[in-house]
């Protein structure tokens, strides 16, 4: 069965950092991996999908990668802000898992002024 | 807008009640999903259905129902079995078309009194 850790759990940094929140899975046999981020009382943004053939995806401020064979991602922020404060999901879709996302449990991040 | 709506945002439940949770999707999406996030625990699968007139079972479907009677609806049904049911429910859809990204509504909180 496969299983998503993202560690830390919590996480809180001074404007203007860049941070790295980290995911890893347990079945490597994945489709794809996304990110998502989730603000308190909200529903989940879609920030970024890797898919299996790829090693990384960009979107602005945000830098996401994947190492199947360590079992791993990363999802980078550079120049923190106080906006990006939310708590933050990995979701990994397994090769031939009937769509299904298996989602860690998050990071709560907290960007200070 | 293209989107996912739920409605209620707030839903209030008393003892041995059946409630039912509305998703609406104007995506065009084949598959639409329904998962309960509790805290601490990440989101967890109830049912999903990949095309009108079929669903499956997710993680913990007990205590809940489904139907799919249009590609735009996926109304979620909270029977009096379920033993726990305060919790926030999302509801996301996806096309595969677009690598299977998930995209979520913006959940509805059930409270049991």
């Amino acid at each position: 069965k496969q299983e998503v850790t993202q560690i830390p759990a919590a996480l809180s940094v001074p404007e203007g950092e860049n941070l790295v929140l980290n995911c890893s899975f347990t079945d490597s046999a994945i489709y794809n991996l996304q990110w998502f981020r989730q603000d308190p009382g909200k529903g989940l943004t879609s920030l970024l999908l890797i898919q299996s053939s790829q090693r990384e995806q960009t979107s602005g401020r945000l830098n996401a990668s994947l190492d199947k064979s360590s079992g791993r991602s990363t999802l980078y922020i550079a120049a923190s802000q106080p906006g990006d404060s939310a708590t933050y999901l990995c979701a990994v879709l397994l090769t031939g898992g009937g769509n299904k996302l298996t989602f860690g449990t998050g990071t709560q991040l907290k960007v200070e002024l | 807008d293209g989107g996912i709506t739920q409605s209620p945002k707030y839903l209030f439940r008393k003892e041995g009640q059946n409630v039912t949770l509305s998703c609406e999707q104007n995506l065009n999406h084949d598959a639409m999903y329904w998962y309960r996030q509790d805290p601490g625990q990440g989101l967890r699968l109830i049912y999903y259905s990949q095309i009108v007139n079929d669903f499956q079972k997710g993680d913990i479907a007990e205590g809940y129902s489904v139907s799919r009677e249009k590609k735009e609806s996926f109304p979620l049904t909270v029977t009096s079995a379920q033993k726990n049911p305060t919790a926030f429910y999302l509801c996301a859809s996806t096309a595969k078309r677009d690598y299977n990204e998930q995209f979520f509504g913006p959940g509805t909180r059930l409270t049991v009194l």
